[in-house]
């Protein structure tokens, strides 16, 4: 079955480490995106990547970096800069950037803070 | 991207239809609309999208107004598998990036 897997699915991080989650993808499809969803709001855009070796910032990219070395995968790292890392982080692809494509959603990290 | 209003929340029967609406007064000419749903602690799922004209697939229809200003996502017949978050997101034509997402409608489903 083709679709976007997350590991893990729950994440514990300690003051001042970073962490990475991974985010994997078979639909081979060129852009992918990392957001970020805190309680009873809507999702907030981090980072993109239309392909591979190229990425741009979302809307809220501070504290969070990220590589696209395959087509298959975009890992995203949540570093010590980000002092509210504690939320729910989803991953999503697309078949291109155009406005009336598609965007398919893994299931999704939760990230605490110890 | 130009910005999308919908209710908080919205409550209805099993078995019967559903009418989500959104308004986007500020849309612009390329702008889609998307419609996306989120159920708790999962990713959202692709529900429905068009541009001008209503579009019908088989979990939805999408009405658009005609002077596209707002949309209507119908469910034709709700289930208690349909309770969710849905949102209405615009996208724009000339350029994507993310998607921007609201707060969205809160569906309640009775039994």
């Amino acid at each position: 079955d083709g679709g976007i897997t997350q590991s893990p699915k729950y994440l514990f991080r300690k003051e001042g480490q970073n962490v990475t989650l991974s985010c994997e993808q078979n639909l081979n499809h060129d852009a992918m995106y990392w957001y970020r969803q805190d309680p009873g709001q809507g999702l907030r855009l981090i980072y993109y990547s239309q392909i591979v070796n190229d990425f741009q910032k979302g809307d809220i990219a501070e504290g969070y970096s990220v590589s696209r070395e395959k087509k298959e995968s975009f890992p995203l790292t949540v570093t010590s800069a980000q002092k509210n890392p504690t939320a729910f982080y989803l991953c999503a692809s697309s078949i291109g950037l155009l406005a009336g494509e598609t965007q398919y959603f893994g299931p999704g990290t939760r990230l605490l803070v110890l | 991207d130009a910005k999308t209003t919908q209710p908080n929340s919205m409550e209805s029967n099993e078995e019967e239809p559903v009418h989500l609406p959104c308004n986007h007064s500020t849309i612009s000419g390329t702008d889609y609309i998307h419609w996306y749903r989120q159920l708790p602690s999962q990713g959202p799922e692709y529900v429905i999208h068009g541009l001008t004209s209503n579009v019908n697939n088989r979990m939805a229809s999408l009405a658009i107004a005609e002077d596209r200003k707002s949309s209507t996502l119908i469910l034709h017949r709700a289930t208690l598998r349909d309770a969710a978050v849905y949102y209405c997101i615009l996208r724009e034509g000339g350029g994507a990036d993310g998607l921007t997402f609201g707060k969205g409608t809160h569906l309640i489903i009775q039994p």
